[in-house]
Parts: structure tokens; C-alpha cells; sequence
């Protein structure tokens, strides 16, 4: 099935410090690619969108500024906490899709643990 | 907009028990659905989906029916095991390019032995 892989899986820093998270799709040419961030015991909360070869959609309320996203392949995208401080810290998780039939599913990555002290 | 509401937990089962995990969902059109399953400290995984009306999704015992006069799609399993303990999200996707899903809250079985 489609793979999707998440890199690193959990990263430790002093705040201050940015940080790039990196997701790939290994078997499949993903033209869209979402960010999610998850606070403990809730839901996903999307972040952005990001196709392949064009500026990524960011949802109300997140600073494209403070998560710089960039899609530069069909196959990887990057989100670079700028800056971090402790307040960033959380379970970022990734998500790829081909496009398709109706009824794609996403493909999500095993997400990076983000502490920033 | 499109909302889904799925049944709060935490949902305590014993082994062999049956489960169902209610979802209901508000959209427009005609939307995909979805289940999704965290296990801790991982990301989703997709468990099964439905694309139309009455269709029915299945995958390691796990099944759901797409059910447009109810606007369902319940999640039930005849036997849980200690295994089957995760998050599980219900989740759809009204159409449209932007490939969004809208989730539930997430609902967290535990099954003990």
C-alpha cells in the first residue's frame, strides 16, 4: 500500500532553535501534501496545504511566517518551525495524496514528537 | 460546513467483546468516508473507507456501512482484541480539489485481557 514516511521521529532542541521536518511519499507521486498538528487527547487540526510546485495554503489562525512549508517535489515536503519555542512543541503529522478516483484516501506519516525546552 | 461527530469515549471493552463506535456526519453533496486509527505515539492509519451510499467498508474485522438516511457510518467489530486498543477517528471528504477530510474528536478503546 501507499508508504508515507515522516522524518525525524521526535527531535529534542533549546528554544530559539528552527527546526525541519521532512515527509515522503515512497511509492506514489503525491501532488498535495497536508500538515496536521495534534495537542494531546484531541483531534488532528490541519495547518496547511501543500501542492506540488506552488506556495501552500495555511488554515485561519497559523503563521506561515513561523511554519514555512515547502513542496518541491511530487515525492517531499518540508515544514521548518522557525524559531521554536516551547509553545510549539507537539505531534506534527504529515498526510500525502495522490489524486485520483473520488474517494482518495490520505496517507499519513508516523508524525515527529517536537520538544522544544 | 461539514462536521462529524463521533461518540466520546473512552470506550473500556473486554476481549471478545463487540464494539461500535457511532459516527454521524453534516455535509454537502456526497461525501467519502473514512476510518482512521492511531496507535500511540504513531501517526494514521487508514482502517476502511466507503465512497457511496449503502457502501460497506471492511478490513481486519473492522466494518462500517455508508448510511445516507441516517448520515452514519458506525464503526463495529464482532470480537476486540487487546490489539485492536488505539484511537480511532471517523473522517470524510466532501469532494472538490482540495482533498480536505474533516475529523471527529477521536475515540479511545482500550481492551483489557
Amino acid at each position: 500500500g501507499a508508504v508515507v514516511s515522516q522524518h525525524p521521529s521526535r527531535v529534542i532542541c533549546k528554544s530559539g532553535t528552527s527546526v525541519k521536518i521532512e515527509c515522503r511519499s515512497l511509492d506514489f507521486q503525491a501532488t498535495t501534501m497536508f500538515w496536521y498538528r495534534q495537542f494531546p487527547k484531541q483531534s488532528l487540526m490541519l495547518m496547511a496545504t501543500s501542492n506540488e510546485g506552488s506556495k501552500a495554503t495555511y488554515e485561519q489562525g497559523v503563521e506561515k511566517d513561523k511554519f514555512l512549508i515547502n513542496h518541491a517535489s511530487l515525492t517531499l515536503s518540508t515544514l521548518t518551525v522557525t524559531s521554536a519555542h516551547p509553545e510549539d512543541s507537539s505531534f506534527y503529522i504529515c498526510s500525502a495524496i495522490s489524486p485520483g478516483a473520488p474517494g482518495q484516501p490520505q496517507h499519513f506519516g508516523d508524525g515527529t514528537r517536537l520538544s522544544i525546552l | 460546513g461539514n462536521s462529524v461527530t463521533q461518540m466520546e469515549g473512552p470506550v473500556t471493552l473486554s476481549e471478545e467483546a463487540f464494539l461500535t463506535i457511532n459516527c454521524t456526519y453534516t455535509a454537502t453533496g456526497y461525501p467519502s468516508l473514512f476510518w482512521y486509527v492511531q496507535y500511540p505515539g504513531e501517526g494514521l492509519q487508514l482502517l476502511l473507507k466507503a465512497t457511496k451510499a449503502d457502501d460497506k467498508g471492511s478490513n481486519k474485522g473492522f466494518e462500517a456501512t455508508y448510511r445516507k438516511e441516517t448520515t452514519s457510518f458506525h464503526l463495529e467489530k464482532g470480537s476486540v482484541q487487546v490489539s485492536d486498543s488505539a484511537v480511532y477517528f471517523c473522517a470524510l471528504h466532501s469532494g472538490g480539489s482540495n482533498y480536505k477530510l474533516t475529523f471527529g474528536k477521536g475515540t479511545l478503546l482500550t481492551v483489557n485481557p
